[in-house]
């Protein structure tokens, strides 16, 4: 069974740097997306970025880019989401979730990480 | 790339069959046979409901259906019960932006 395991909670101030990650186990799929979601407190779901672990191919939506980073480390099954400096509009939870390379539907999701940035 | 267009809130007695709505351009929707669903309940997660316009991953109810015409993508749901209240996504790959994926505005369907 595929299942995506989110780091915890997280309580940062405006400035502070954050990194927070996403573990992937079970899938036997070489080569596959990781997506990032925001959902800002009574929004809807928005596309941050995807990231192909088989080459590291990283796609940002012209909102987030430069604002965020999307990296990985195959050696450990785990993607992260990353923050310089965060500002209080960065609170939100944040889903990651996976799609096989070549197929269009991400599935399943990680529990979520919600992030909140309060001075 | 602006969001797909989705009815703020649908509703339905129990029993009964609903359809949501889900607006885009050639880009996206009306380009490409990769419309997905996602249902997602109060502090929950999205879980895939239908993809590829139609399909429907195992161990989904049968209640749920998708299709596509033209530009607009569509979700119903029949045999309306209370589990099924909870926001509703689509989600379609789109040539339009990075990255490669745009979702809806989101449906709240509510259960009478």
């Amino acid at each position: 069974e595929v299942q995506l395991v989110q780091s915890g909670a997280e309580v940062k101030k405006p400035g502070e740097p954050l990194k927070i990650s996403c573990k992937v186990s079970g899938y036997s799929f070489t080569s596959y997306w990781i997506g990032w979601v925001r959902q800002m407190p009574g929004k809807g779901l928005e596309w941050m970025g995807i990231m192909n672990l088989g080459d590291s191919n990283t796609r940002y939506s012209p909102s987030f880019k430069g604002q965020v980073t999307i990296s990985a480390d195959k050696s450990i099954s785990t993607a992260f989401l990353q923050w310089t400096n965060l500002k209080a509009s960065d609170t939100a939870m944040y889903y990651c979730s996976v799609a096989v390379d070549g197929l269009y539907w991400f599935d399943p999701w990680g529990q979520g990480t919600l992030v909140t940035v309060s001075s | 790339q602006s969001a797909l267009t989705q009815p703020a809130s649908v509703s339905g007695s129990p029993g009964q069959s609903i359809t949501i709505s889900c607006t885009g351009t050639s880009s996206d929707v009306g380009g490409y046979n990769y419309v997905s669903w996602y249902q997602q309940h109060p502090g929950k997660a999205p879980k895939l409901m239908i993809y590829d316009v139609s399909s429907r991953p195992s161990g989904v109810s049968n209640r749920f259906s998708g299709s596509k015409s033209g530009n607009t993508a569509s979700l119903t749901v029949s045999g309306l019960q209370a589990e099924d209240e909870a926001d509703y996504y689509c989600s379609s790959y789109t040539i339009s932006t990075t990255p490669d994926y745009v979702f809806g505005t989101g449906t709240k369907v509510t259960v009478l």
